[in-house]
């Protein structure tokens, strides 16, 4: 199993590009989140899906875009980039949301510069 | 609404020294905690989680306990090595304010020197 996949490692956009950071899993999870980190910051909750077709806002939605394609891939969105989204990204999943005791999978992360 | 504090970083030991990375947090329900480990170029790993107050999580040598009259999970480990130089992120899961979404602390670099 690979468990937690992202696509790109490294990426570097203009202000005002737009891209798609691509996550998959192969655990059959139900529940997918994406974070963004920021140093002094920790992981901040960009949106989340509990599961394939519902996605929530986390604390930080604001600049992106998700889709649930399937149970398998989620994806996120940045429409406009801007200089504040320069961060990493990282993508997990759970096997179900509301499971407190159970352990969410990290991918390895998307380093993100946005000049 | 919910938070977690870490003490500030980075830390710097020598191989066998005693660690401990406080973390201290706030809750308006029970919640559980855990503690993630992010290893250079890595997604984070779970460590070590308790679920209820007086619970101690264990693994790999590290150990923290949760504490709610002081509201605290600080982190352990008798004899570190120079492998767990890391960055440790203690985070904590509120069901009643925020169904199992991990609230996380700002992180704290551990380095450990040989």
């Amino acid at each position: 199993n690979a468990g937690v996949t992202q696509t790109p490692k490294f990426q570097v956009l203009k202000t005002g590009q737009s891209m798609t950071l691509q996550c998959a899993q192969d655990m059959n999870h139900n529940s997918m989140y994406w974070y963004r980190q920021d140093p002094g910051m920790g992981l901040r909750l960009i949106y989340y899906s509990a599961s394939e077709g519902t996605t929530d806002k986390g604390e930080v939605p604001n600049g992106y875009n998700v889709s649930r394609l399937n149970k398998r891939e989620f994806s996120l969105r940045l429409e406009s980039a801007a200089p504040s989204q320069t961060s990493v990204y990282f993508c997990a999943s759970k096997r179900r949301e509301g499971l407190v005791y159970n352990e969410q999978f990290f991918g390895p992360g998307t380093r993100l510069t946005v000049l | 609404g919910d938070s977690v504090t870490q003490m500030e970083g980075p830390v710097t030991l020598s191989e066998e020294a005693f660690l401990t990375i406080n973390c201290t947090y706030t809750a308006t329900g029970y919640p559980s905690l855990f503690w993630y480990v992010q290893y250079p170029g890595e997604g984070l790993q779970l460590l070590l989680k308790a679920t209820k107050a007086d619970d101690k999580g264990s693994n790999k040598g590290f150990e923290a306990t949760y504490r709610k009259e002081t509201t605290s999970f600080h982190l352990e480990k008798g004899s570190v090595q120079v492998s767990d130089s890391a960055v440790y992120f203690c985070a904590l899961s509120d069901q009643e304010t925020s169904g199992s979404r991990l609230t996380f602390g700002e992180g704290t670099q551990l380095t450990v020197n040989p």
